[in-house]
């Protein structure tokens, strides 16, 4: 079965300092994979997501993450971040003939000033 | 384009009143879909539909029911609510009908109290 698990519940960084997500996932042929974030009292926005190829993905923001199949991870980096990154976000996996999403259970993010 | 929308933004329950979350999408989206979303438990998905006139139950289906009205509307009804539903519920859409995943578009959410 495929699971997704985010060991961070909460982390907190300095304005301008890097950040980095991790996320492992539980899956048997190659994922299909996801970050999102929302913001207090919004939807889930896409950050960004990996099906095949490149393994170093770019998305929105200034994000970036890396798939590693060899540790089942796909962790979410961002040089300097601002303080409107503050927000929670969320790596997802899907695949398998399936269209469904397995959601971990987030991350916090904290920014300091 | 308005995306996802959902309504209503909020509301507040009796245990046993029952109601219809709305969610419409203006993307010709083929798939959509029902989450819940809890504290420290991520998104769990609720009901999905993977095309009009189909819908499949997710992960915790017990206490709700769907409707695919048509293409653009998926309508989620609690029909005996309970204190175990007080929740956040997400609305989503997806472009791709089956076979692989695609990027989900969510809606801003109906915050839902139980008493």
């Amino acid at each position: 079965a495929q699971s997704v698990t985010q060991p961070d519940i909460h982390i907190t960084v300095s304005e301008g300092a890097s950040l980095e997500l991790r996320c492992n996932y539980s899956y048997g042929a190659t994922p299909y994979l996801f970050w999102y974030v929302q913001s207090p009292g919004q939807g889930l926005q896409l950050l960004l997501k990996y099906f095949s190829g490149d393994t170093l993905v770019q998305g929105i923001k200034g994000f970036e993450a890396e798939f590693k199949r060899s540790q089942s991870s796909f962790n979410l980096r961002k040089p300097s971040v601002h303080w409107s990154d503050a927000a929670e976000y969320f790596c997802a996996v899907g695949g398998d003939s399936s269209y469904k999403l397995i959601f971990g259970s987030g991350t916090r993010l904290l920014v300091r000033p | 384009n308005a995306g996802v929308t959902q309504t209503p933004k909020f509301q507040v329950l009796k245990t046993g009143q029952s109601m219809t979350l709305q969610c419409a999408q203006d993307m010709n989206h083929n798939s959509m879909y029902w989450y819940r979303q809890d504290p420290g438990m991520g998104l769990r998905l609720i009901y999905y539909s993977a095309s009009e006139g189909t819908t499949d139950k997710g992960e915790v289906p017990n206490g709700y029911n769907v409707s695919r009205l048509n293409k653009r509307e998926f309508s989620l009804r609690l029909e005996s609510a309970a204190p175990s539903q007080t929740s956040v519920y997400f609305c989503a859409s997806s472009e791709v009908g089956g076979g692989s995943p695609d990027t989900q578009y969510f809606g801003p959410g109906t915050r839902l109290t139980v008493l």
